[in-house]
C-alpha cells in the first residue's frame, strides 16, 4: 500500500481565496484524521471520521474550515476564505479501529499571503 | 481537558548515548500513549503503542515506559546514532474517544 496520500504538498495562495486538501487513506482504514501543525499551537486534531462519518468537529476552529468524506477513500478539508493565520502544515492520517497505530501523510504546507 | 507536555524541547548528545526522552499528562484515564517520530518535512512515524494496561513496550534500540498513575511515560534510545535525529512526539488517547493529544515534540540532534 502507498500509504496515506496528501495533495498538494504545498500551497500558495492569496488572502480571501479558497483552498481544499485532499488525502486519500489507507485502504480498509476506517478513520480518517486532519490535524494542523502549527510552531505556536503544536499538533492539533481538528475533526475525524468513522466510516465516513464525521464523529468529534471540535478541533475546527472557525466555520471557514469545513471537511467532508463521500466514500471511504477520499477526503477533503476546506478553507474558504483563507487568511495569513491558517498557514500551517495540515496532516491526514488514517487508523483502523482495531490497531489504533494512526498512519499520517506527508502533509500540505499551505503558506496563505 | 488532557493536556500533554514533553521535556525537554531540544536535546543534542554524542553518538554513543543513552537517553531519555519524557512525556508527561494531566488525565490519568488514557487509552494508550503512542511514540511518534517526525523527520523535517515529513510526516509522523507511529514508533510504538503501549496500551493503558502494558508497562512497556520496546522495538529494537527503542523502549517507552508508562507509569499511568502518575502520568508519565518515558522514551528510552539505547546508544544513540545520528540517524535517530529528528523530533520525537508522545500522543495520548483518552478513553473518551479515538482523539490523540500531543504533546509540543522534543527535538533530538545526535552528533557524530
Amino acid at each position: 500500500d502507498a500509504g496515506v496520500i496528501q495533495s498538494p504538498r504545498h500551497e500558495v495562495t492569496e488572502m480571501g481565496q479558497e483552498v481544499t486538501l485532499r488525502c486519500k487513506p489507507i485502504s480498509g482504514h476506517d478513520y480518517l484524521f486532519w490535524y494542523r501543525q502549527t510552531m505556536m499551537r503544536g499538533l492539533e486534531l481538528l475533526i475525524y471520521f468513522n466510516n465516513n462519518v464525521p464523529i468529534d468537529d471540535s478541533g475546527m476552529p472557525e466555520d471557514r474550515f469545513s471537511a467532508k468524506m463521500p466514500n471511504a477513500s477520499f477526503s477533503t478539508l476546506k478553507i474558504q476564505p483563507s487568511e495569513p493565520r491558517d498557514s500551517a502544515v495540515y496532516f491526514c492520517a488514517s487508523s483502523t479501529g482495531t490497531s489504533n497505530i494512526q498512519y499520517f501523510g506527508a502533509g500540505t504546507r499551505l503558506s496563505v499571503l | 481537558k488532557q493536556e500533554v507536555t514533553q521535556i525537554p524541547a531540544a536535546l543534542s548528545v554524542p553518538e554513543g548515548e543513552n537517553l531519555v526522552l519524557n512525556c508527561s499528562f494531566t488525565d490519568s484515564a488514557i487509552y494508550n500513549l503512542q511514540w511518534f517520530r517526525q523527520d523535517p518535512g515529513k510526516g509522523l512515524t507511529s514508533l510504538l503503542l503501549i496500551q493503558s494496561s502494558q508497562r512497556e513496550q520496546t522495538s529494537g534500540r527503542l523502549n517507552a515506559s508508562l507509569d499511568k498513575s502518575s502520568g508519565r511515560s518515558t522514551l528510552y534510545i539505547a546508544a544513540s546514532q545520528p540517524g535517530d535525529s529528528a523530533t520525537y512526539l508522545c500522543a495520548v488517547r483518552t478513553n473518551a474517544g479515538n482523539m490523540l493529544t500531543f504533546g509540543g515534540g522534543t527535538r533530538l540532534m545526535v552528533k557524530p
